[in-house]
């Protein structure tokens, strides 16, 4: 089964630096998909970013990117300039495929706090 | 763009009660999950509809908890004799599936709270 480990509890940084927040992963399948998530206060679940097992690059989107590192199962999230808005939690996901379809095995999360 | 809807958003009941939320997805998303979030925690899965068929089930999900998607649009997901371990955060999601990296697209969540 596949498992998500996320050793940071909490963050704090300062406002317009970059910060990066870790997740490492155990699965012994070889197609695998990474999924970053941000949940604000209200509760809702913001997709960020996506990594494919198989790509050669490191995804990014805008003021994010991914650290990817295969060999050491490790998939980091990199906030570039950081904003007072990123303040929140964020999850590391795996896809675990069941039917067909994609379930996802969430870490426990860190709490990332963007000081002014 | 209409994302995926929860209803309520917010629901406060007594030990022993039943209660019912409600899943609006996207409209074009075959693929239904729900997920139950508690308190420090990831989400953790329930269950998952590809259209009306509910494809697989967690061990978290108990007899008293059921699920259902009628017609493969929105779905419900009662919870029967609720128990004090039942308060939590229970989230929606919807995929197309299409593809391996398409994400999930969660709603804001129901908390239940058990009094």
């Amino acid at each position: 089964a596949q498992k998500i480990t996320q050793t940071q509890p909490g963050m704090f940084v300062q406002e317009k630096e970059a910060v990066t927040l870790d997740c490492t992963y155990d699965t012994s399948d070889q197609s695998y998909g990474l999924f970053w998530y941000k949940q604000p206060s209200s509760g809702e679940m913001i997709f960020l970013i996506y990594q494919g097992s198989y790509d050669e690059q490191n995804a990014t989107e805008g003021r994010y990117s991914l650290n990817f590192q295969k060999a050491r199962k490790s998939a980091n999230l990199v906030i570039s300039a950081s904003q007072l808005g990123d303040s929140a939690m964020y999850f590391c996901a795996m896809r675990e495929l069941i039917q067909g379809a994609q379930k996802l095995v969430f870490g426990q999360g860190t709490r990332l706090t963007i000081n002014p | 763009d209409t994302g995926v809807s929860q209803d309520p958003r917010h629901k406060i009941t007594k030990r022993g009660q039943n209660v019912t939320f409600r899943c609006d997805p996207i409209s074009e998303h075959n693929r239904l999950y729900w997920y139950r979030q508690t308190l420090g925690q990831g989400p953790e899965f329930l269950t998952y509809f590809q259209n009306e068929a509910q494809l697989e089930k967690s061990r978290l999900l108990s007899d008293r908890f059921s699920a259902e998607r009628p017609k493969g649009s929105f779905s419900t997901l009662e919870i029967q004799r609720t128990e004090q371990g039942d308060s939590a955060m229970y989230l929606c999601a919807s995929s197309s599936g299409t593809y391996s990296n398409q994400p999930q697209h969660f709603g804001d969540g129901t908390r239940l709270s058990i009094l």
